[in-house]
């Protein structure tokens, strides 16, 4: 099966502009999670979607905002960028509701300048 | 607050020896706990899962030990090779449905 893919893998914008993140899970697996990784916060959770429904959310502000479709794709969305919102952004999927393993795709490096 | 800390310096080991590396968690009930590898510039890969009810999971020259009580669970890799260097993140699922990561730890073995 293909792992999990992430497009674009960089960007580079800039502040007050917004960015659509894609990632397309493997194939199967209905759960994407979608996670914010920068030097001094690590790895943290944005939100998850489970057959087009947001089931869970991360402590990020409204400007963060995502979206699954029926085929199980999901974009992910940042308005108003900051120059804080530089990072890594990583997807993950899981084939299963309990979530045990996580199958992060390769992820997409932002730059905002 | 709720809290999970790894340790916070890079580690660095001989080839061939043990590396054990620490994930420590304050205020946290995890149903069970995930260590994974991440490489520079790539995804984590998922190493292991123990669960509340585990002691210890092995997995080839791997193996997590988890203490609830000490709400501690530590990775051990054994004859390490220079290949096993990269920065380990541990996470634990809590009851809310999240995956939360420790920061990591950088592990560099040397030939």
């Amino acid at each position: 099966k293909a792992g999990v893919t992430q497009t674009p893998r960089y960007l580079i914008k800039t502040r007050g502009q917004q960015v659509t993140l894609s990632c397309s899970p493997i194939s199967g697996h209905r759960s994407v999670s979608w996670y914010q990784q920068t030097p001094g916060q690590g790895l943290q959770f944005l939100f998850e979607y489970f057959s087009e429904t947001q089931r869970n959310k991360g402590n990020f502000p409204g400007r963060f905002s995502g979206r699954q479709f029926s085929n199980s794709r999901s974009e992910m969305n940042v308005s108003t960028l900051e120059l804080g919102d530089s990072a890594l952004y990583l997807c993950a999927s899981t084939s299963d509701r309990a979530q045990e393993t996580q199958y992060f795709g390769p992820g997409t490096r932002l730059l905002v300048l | 607050s709720q809290k999970i800390e790894q340790n916070s310096e890079a580690l660095n080991i001989q080839e061939g020896k043990t590396a054990t590396l620490t994930c420590n968690y304050t205020n946290y009930s995890p149903a069970y706990l995930q260590w994974y590898r991440q490489d520079p510039g790539r995804g984590p890969v998922f190493l292991l899962l123990i669960r509340e009810n585990e002691k210890e999971k092995r997995k080839e020259r791997l193996k997590v030990t988890f203490d609830t009580t000490l709400k501690q669970s530590l990775f051990h890799i054994t004859a390490s090779q220079p290949a096993d260097s990269a920065t380990y993140l541990c996470a634990l699922w809590n009851q809310g449905g999240k995956l939360i990561f420790g920061q990591g730890t950088e592990l560099s073995v040397k030939p």
